[in-house]
């Protein structure tokens, strides 16, 4: 969705880097939800933040990985030291918060580890 | 046990067949379901959701629940090669607004002129 914007849309780290990817969410939405999706494979959660608050962080790596969604600006996920294994597609997502609503989707940004 | 679980397919229907495409998930407190579109290379699009047991139309999409067999399926009609993607089974768990959704494997559909 349009809605969501996400930059970059594609990134190329070298091992080792950091690599810092943005998701401003669609007007009105305070809550973000970051997911992973490796080649071949389905979207896997990982972080969900509200603003200033990680609400839900259970299927973020325990090294490496952090994310952020301050007052002001866009939401944040921060891969530090990155590895070839990082290399995927990471999509955000926004939602009102509300019960029983859906989550837009960003375009995405492809992340490539040489 | 996967949580959610799709046939990764591919699934191949002649154009204006129905598709239909299958999901079933193990927590039984799950309440809404949603069935997203990928095509190559893009970004998840929402076709459906579904809350309550029986089935909900839109346009040539039927979505069907049961959450007594704790399965969730979609029906497509009229088939096109346009709707030829990948399609993700999603969850939300229980009751709460944490928003996290559990997504399957995907099936992908080909549709054949």
């Amino acid at each position: 969705n349009a809605g969501v914007m996400q930059n970059p849309r594609h990134l190329v780290r070298r091992r080792g880097q950091e690599a810092r990817l943005r998701c401003s969410p669609m007007k009105g939405h305070s809550h973000v939800y970051w997911y992973r999706q490796l080649p071949e494979e389905g979207l896997k959660f990982m972080v969900y933040l509200q603003k200033e608050n990680i609400i839900d962080e259970s299927g973020m790596p325990k090294e490496r990985f952090s994310a952020e969604f301050p007052k002001e600006g866009p939401s944040i996920l921060r891969i530090q030291q990155v590895v070839r294994g990082d290399s995927a597609a990471y999509f955000c997502a926004s939602s009102s918060g509300a019960a029983n609503t859906e989550a837009f989707f960003g375009q995405g940004t492809r992340l490539t580890v040489v | 046990q996967k949580e959610v679980e799709q046939n990764s397919g591919p699934l191949s229907v002649p154009e204006g067949a129905i598709a239909s495409l299958n999901c079933t998930y193990s927590d039984r407190g799950s309440q809404s379901f949603f069935w997203y579109r990928q095509y190559s290379g893009k970004s998840p699009e929402l076709i459906m959701f579904i809350y309550s047991n029986g089935d909900k139309e839109d346009g040539r999409f039927t979505a069907q629940l049961n959450k007594a067999s704790q399965y969730v399926s979609l029906l497509i009609r009229d088939s096109q090669p346009s709707d030829s993607a990948t399609y993700l089974c999603a969850v939300k768990r229980g009751s709460s607004n944490t928003g996290k959704l559990i997504f399957g494997q995907g099936t992908t559909l080909q549709v054949k002129p």
